[in-house]
């Protein structure tokens, strides 16, 4: 199975600055056959179920904010957003799909300072 | 607008069972994949089960094969989890989710609002 790890566990933004939060899985999700890295994040507000932010790493689903941004490939990647907002506060996780059984990460939560 | 509406849920004891259902609409239930995923209190999400269109693919997790059994009836666009010999480790939220494709397993792109299951000893 697949192993996906996240970093941190939590953080603290003051409102209007960066957050940043890393997944590593334990082997590559990027395929070869078309180049593309099985990567999704959710958002998870408090008392609701997740919410698709990226799939494929990178692609922003329909309705998400740009100061969302989602990156990496291979084994490392990043969820950052570039101007926190007090609605943004909520449980982030990495899941990939490349192999069954699906894996999530442990999730961060984003907290403001 | 897709809706996905799970039921089944509550305190059940320890070696019992419990069978949940999700109940979906907004969409063409029958040309995509579905899963159950669950969230321990204050914990991380782990994926359960897994079910292809068409019935023909399903996985399980290991912590719950043999144990668990997804099923699902595309005539009444609903999702089901029979859920066997439980235990205290399977006390969570149950989402039911669905996927972006038929029969391979990627991205979850909705989500309903889950169903407590509670497993007393």
């Amino acid at each position: 199975d697949i192993v996906m790890t996240q970093s941190p566990d939590s953080l603290a933004v003051s409102l209007g600055e960066r957050a940043t939060i890393n997944c590593k899985s334990s082997q590559s999700l990027l395929k070869s056959s078309n180049n593309k890295n099985y990567l999704a994040w959710y958002q998870q507000k408090p008392g609701q179920p997740p919410k698709l932010l990226f799939y494929w790493a990178s692609t922003r689903e329909a309705g998400v904010p740009d100061r969302f941004s989602g990156s990496g490939s291979g084994t490392d990647f990043t969820l950052t957003i570039t101007s926190l907002q007090a609605e943004d506060v909520a449980l982030y996780s990495c899941q990939q799909y490349y192999s069954s059984p699906l894996t999530f990460g442990p999730g961060t939560k984003v907290d403001v300072e | 607008e897709v809706q996905l509406l799970e039921s089944g849920g509550g305190l059940v004891q320890s070696g019992r069972s419990l069978r949940l259902s999700c109940g979906a609409s907004g969409f063409n239930f029958h040309d995509y994949a579905m899963h159950w995923v669950r969230q321990a209190p204050g914990k991380g999400l782990e994926w359960v089960a897994s079910i292809s269109w068409n019935s023909d693919t399903i996985d399980y997790a290991d912590s719950v094969m043999g144990r668990f059994t997804i099923s699902r009836d595309n005539a009444k666009s609903s999702l089901y989890l029979q859920m066997h010999t439980l235990r205290g480790d399977d006390t969570a939220l149950y989402y039911c989710a669905k996927d972006i494709d038929s029969s391979r397993w990627h991205y979850l792109d909705y989500w309903g609002q889950g169903t407590l299951v509670t497993v007393s000893s």
